[in-house]
């Protein structure tokens, strides 16, 4: 099984701050590396796939980097929309996510 | 616009079935692939079952802990999609969301709906 592991597990920064998510996968699974959003109450909301596409209607301040092995999420200018819990998923062989990284108010 | 309705969680005692149902609209169901992912309270996302579309045989696969348990089955005629969970148990407990598997991503989610396991 491929293990995916997030770093932090929560993070606290402010309004208008840069922010990186860190997912590492246990072996290589190339660029089969999806982000999701999920607030509160709610469903999940995909943000990238393929590891750097941007979904459609997703800001431009979110953006996904990596291949192989490890993987990043950064939001640029931290809006207050953007307090929320992020996953990171693989699906080079099935389907794993990360244990999700809370973004929280500073 | 895509939707994705479940329904059918409910309290069920350790042992027992429930049968979860999603229905599909605003997208050709019968032409993609369908996951279903479960979140225990406070936890983290967890596959569960998977189905390809007709055209790839309609197999499924099914995660480790509820391999021989769970059956994901689905009606393309009613654009349905289905969870038969059996020998239920309290780690089951979560919510079930069902998605539509697109490349292999989750495009879509519906609601969840929430399934107990308590005696």
């Amino acid at each position: 099984d491929i293990q995916m592991t997030q770093s932090p597990s929560t993070l606290s920064a402010s309004v208008g701050d840069r922010v990186t998510i860190t997912c590492r996968a246990s072996q290589s699974i190339s660029n089969r590396l999806a982000w999701y959003q999920q607030k509160p109450g709610k469903a999940p909301e995909l943000l990238i796939s393929q590891a750097s596409t941007l979904q459609s209607g997703v800001p431009s301040r979110f953006s996904g980097s990596g291949t192989g092995t490890e993987f990043t999420l950064t939001i640029t200018s931290l809006q207050p929309d953007d307090f929320a819990t992020y996953f990171c998923q693989q699906y080079n062989t099935y389907w794993t996510f990360g244990q999700g990284t809370k973004v929280e108010i500073k | 616009e895509v939707q994705l309705v479940e329904s059918g969680g409910d309290l069920a005692k350790p042992g027992e079935s429930l049968r979860l149902s999603c229905a599909a609209s605003g997208f050709l169901f019968r032409t993609v692939w369908m996951n279903w992912v479960r979140q225990a309270p406070g936890k983290g996302l967890e596959w569960v079952a998977h189905i390809k579309k007709e055209s790839d045989g309609m197999t499924t696969d099914y995660a480790a802990p509820v391999k021989g348990r769970f059956i994901i089955s689905r009606d393309d005629s009613k654009n349905m999609l289905y969870l038969q969970m059996n020998g239920l148990k309290a780690e089951d407990t979560a919510v079930y969301y069902c998605t539509w598997n697109y490349y292999g991503w989750e495009k879509n989610w519906g609601q969840g709906t929430l399934v107990t396991v308590s005696s």
